[in-house]
């Protein structure tokens, strides 16, 4: 149980275009999202918290207008990098806390976008 | 602010030996720990966590991990190492209570030689 979906595993694009991540929870209902990046070798630094029904809360240093969170259900989140540029080229990840489990938190499989 | 120390970005044990992988924490009050493992191209699975109770803190395939508050540590141990347990591990901390964002170490990256 308590399992979040994210979409799609990999994307390659080309620089200027935008890309759109989905987070799903399945089998519970996810009100907060926590949008994280990895690069390569490194540890994850969050960079947003989506709350259902209301604006995202963006990290120091987070362009909010280049990274565009979207949490219009109890279900689905989504990240959109907008005019993505070959510096976003990460492994991107959502978290969604699952407060039944005492203070678990279950994560998506993970995005690997590559902008050429 | 919550921040968490992992000693060692590359860990190598035999197959069959003790793996030991260090975190300490830092926080005012006794904050919610985690360790999490993360395959190549894949997200995190959860092994343990620790919130409350019992300090030392049994998770999956054979990990855990013990709470030592008077050093600030949560170290993960595994008494046999299997080839399987090669992968990347990531110490966390979260404040207590609610939805709060977890802060992650910079992960170590557990070789298993056979």
């Amino acid at each position: 149980g308590a399992v979040v979906s994210q979409h799609p595993s990999w994307v390659i694009c080309k620089s200027g275009t935008s890309v759109k991540i989905e987070c799903r929870s399945l089998d519970f209902q996810a009100t907060t999202m926590f949008w994280y990046r990895q690069f390569p070798k490194q540890s994850l630094m969050l960079m947003a918290t989506s709350n259902e029904g209301s604006k995202a809360t963006y990290e120091q240093g987070v362009e909010k207008d280049k990274f565009l969170i979207n949490h219009a259900s109890l279900t689905l989140s989504t990240l959109t990098v907008t005019s993505a540029h070959p510096e976003d080229s990460s492994f991107y990840i959502c978290s969604a806390p699952i407060m039944d489990r005492g203070s678990g938190y279950t994560f998506g499989s993970g995005t690997r976008l590559t902008v050429v | 602010a919550q921040s968490v120390t992992q000693l060692g970005s590359h860990v190598s044990v035999s197959e069959g030996a003790l793996v030991l992988l260090r975190c300490n924490y830092s926080s005012s009050v006794p904050p919610y720990l985690f360790w999490y493992v993360q395959y190549p191209n894949q997200g995190l699975q959860l092994l343990l966590k620790y919130t409350t109770g019992a300090t030392l803190v049994k998770g999956i395939n054979g990990f855990e991990a013990e709470f030592k508050k008077s050093e600030t540590s949560f170290h993960l141990t595994k008494p046999s190492a299997h080839m399987s347990d090669a992968a990347e591990y990531f110490c966390a901390v979260s404040d207590r209570g609610g939805y709060q964002k977890v802060t992650f170490g910079t992960g170590t990256k557990l070789q298993v030689i056979p």
